[in-house]
């Protein structure tokens, strides 16, 4: 079965913090995405990547940056972290062709004081 | 751009009756996927069924099935003989056929079983 892995479920952190979400994945996939959930508005795409360093905004990519230094590894980063980052934050993979569905990870609700 | 649209933010049903959820999308594309994912309380979202846009038969897994309609971009999702391990958040979303495309998320339905 494919895995993807969130680091935290849940996570506190104090305004202007530099915050780390780490997502692995074990299936060897291409593509890697990080949502952002929030009532009423659905999943918003922050970035994704569809190969080792690199990295494509989606549509919410203020505030965030990415890394992706190994295949199975992709990290959400926020820099100065503000209290409108409170969320629910997504992990999903999947092969490159697409065709098959994104697998994700267990979500990090993340809070930020 | 594409968009994914679930008009119905909340949606009851009673246990063994059926209950479907609407979810209509935008594109220019004549190629594409659709699927429905399931989010329980554990948050862990679960790929419920998949379509493929260039087939015309709906899709079915046990108890859920799909009315695609393709010419009214429509993609419904029909759950048969409810169950109480049915209630959830359930998202429709859309991707383009091709390579390293991203997803397009509905704003989701939550979904109420009455016992």
């Amino acid at each position: 079965d494919v895995k993807v892995t969130q680091s935290s479920r849940y996570l506190v952190k104090r305004t202007g913090e530099k915050v780390f979400l780490e997502c692995v994945q074990d299936m060897d996939h291409e593509n890697m995405f990080w949502y952002r959930q929030d009532p009423g508005l659905g999943l918003r795409l922050i970035y994704f990547s569809y190969d080792v360093k690199m990295k494509e905004k989606g549509d919410i990519p203020e505030g965030y940056s990415v890394s992706r230094e190994k295949k199975e590894r992709f990290s959400l980063i926020l820099e100065s972290a503000s209290t409108n980052q409170t969320s629910m934050y997504l992990c999903a993979s999947s092969p490159y062709l697409t065709g098959t569905e994104a697998f994700f990870g267990q979500g990090t609700r993340l809070t930020v004081v | 751009a594409q968009t994914v649209t679930q008009s119905q933010p909340e949606m009851s049903v009673q246990e063994a009756e059926t209950v479907t959820l609407s979810c209509t999308y935008d594109t220019s594309e004549s190629d594409y996927y659709l699927f429905w994912y399931k989010q329980p309380p554990s948050r862990q979202m679960i790929l419920v069924i998949r379509q493929e846009a260039y087939k015309q038969q709906n899709a079915t897994e046990n108890r859920f099935s799909v009315n695609f309609q393709k010419a009214a971009k429509s993609f419904s999702l029909k759950i048969s003989d409810s169950q109480l391990g049915d209630a959830a958040m359930y998202f429709c979303a859309y991707r383009t056929r091709g390579t390293g495309n991203q997803f397009y998320f509905g704003t989701g339905t939550s979904l109420t079983v009455i016992p």
